[in-house]
């Protein structure tokens, strides 16, 4: 399936380096998302954007800064992070918000080691 | 209390066999109800929503019970590529989209 398309699929990087998640969303949908997955524990929702607008930032610590240029694509900024942070960052997308409209349909994710 | 809340099992059960996950959450205002499916080291993937009426797709069967608030999931007929984690997922808002997951349940279907 190619409707929620990640990269990179696997990112190493040092606490010191900036890098950046993409996600672009091929579905026409309204609301994209952030989430965190960590090993042993729920997903874990960050940010939420609809139509551009953040709508939602759940207590993330700046050292992770989301873009969203338009409604198709989402990125996510990294510098400055800690080991604690290494997961798989999911990235999903809505028709729009609420009831059946907001099912999401999430991309592959990216599987985050900082060192 | 957690928000979502569901046992992490695993259950481990034959091919052919009924299994049944539940899931409590917290939130009484909470509006829609889903449950998805995550594979290994994939990402998850809806597998139905939950009416309040309950509903069935093929072998899978949900509830939702609004006073206890409560869901369940039941899987007739297990087969082996039904093993996987199973996400209970609640959307605590009314209007809006925030949707909270469960840990998941572990369920492994053996021959």
């Amino acid at each position: 399936e190619t409707g929620v398309t990640q990269t990179p699929r696997h990112l190493v990087m040092g606490m010191t380096n900036k890098k950046s998640l993409k996600c672009e969303q091929h579905l026409g949908h309204n609301a994209m998302y952030w989430y965190k997955q960590s090993a042993k524990k729920p997903l874990e929702l960050m940010f939420v954007y609809n139509f551009k607008e953040q709508t939602e930032n759940n207590s993330v610590p700046s050292r992770f800064s989301p873009e969203c240029p338009n409604s198709s694509h989402l990125f996510l900024h990294l510098h400055t992070l800690q080991p604690e942070d290494s997961a798989l960052y999911l990235c999903a997308s809505s028709q729009g918000e609420g009831g059946s409209f907001g099912t999401q349909y999430f991309g592959p994710g990216t599987r985050l080691t900082v060192l | 209390r957690k928000e979502v809340e569901q046992d992490p099992g695993p259950f481990n059960v034959p091919e052919g066999a009924t299994v049944a996950f539940n899931c409590t959450y917290s939130n009484s205002a909470s509006q829609s109800f889903f449950w998805y499916r995550q594979d290994c080291r994939k990402e998850p993937k809806l597998l139905m929503s939950v009416y309040s009426s309950g509903n069935e797709d093929g072998r899978f069967t949900a509830q939702l019970n609004r006073a206890s608030q409560y869901i369940s999931l039941l899987i007739r007929d297990s087969k082996l590529s039904d093993s996987a984690t199973y996400l209970c997922v609640v959307n605590m808002r009314r209007s809006g989209n925030k949707l909270v997951f469960g840990a998941g349940t572990i369920l492994r279907v053996k021959s």
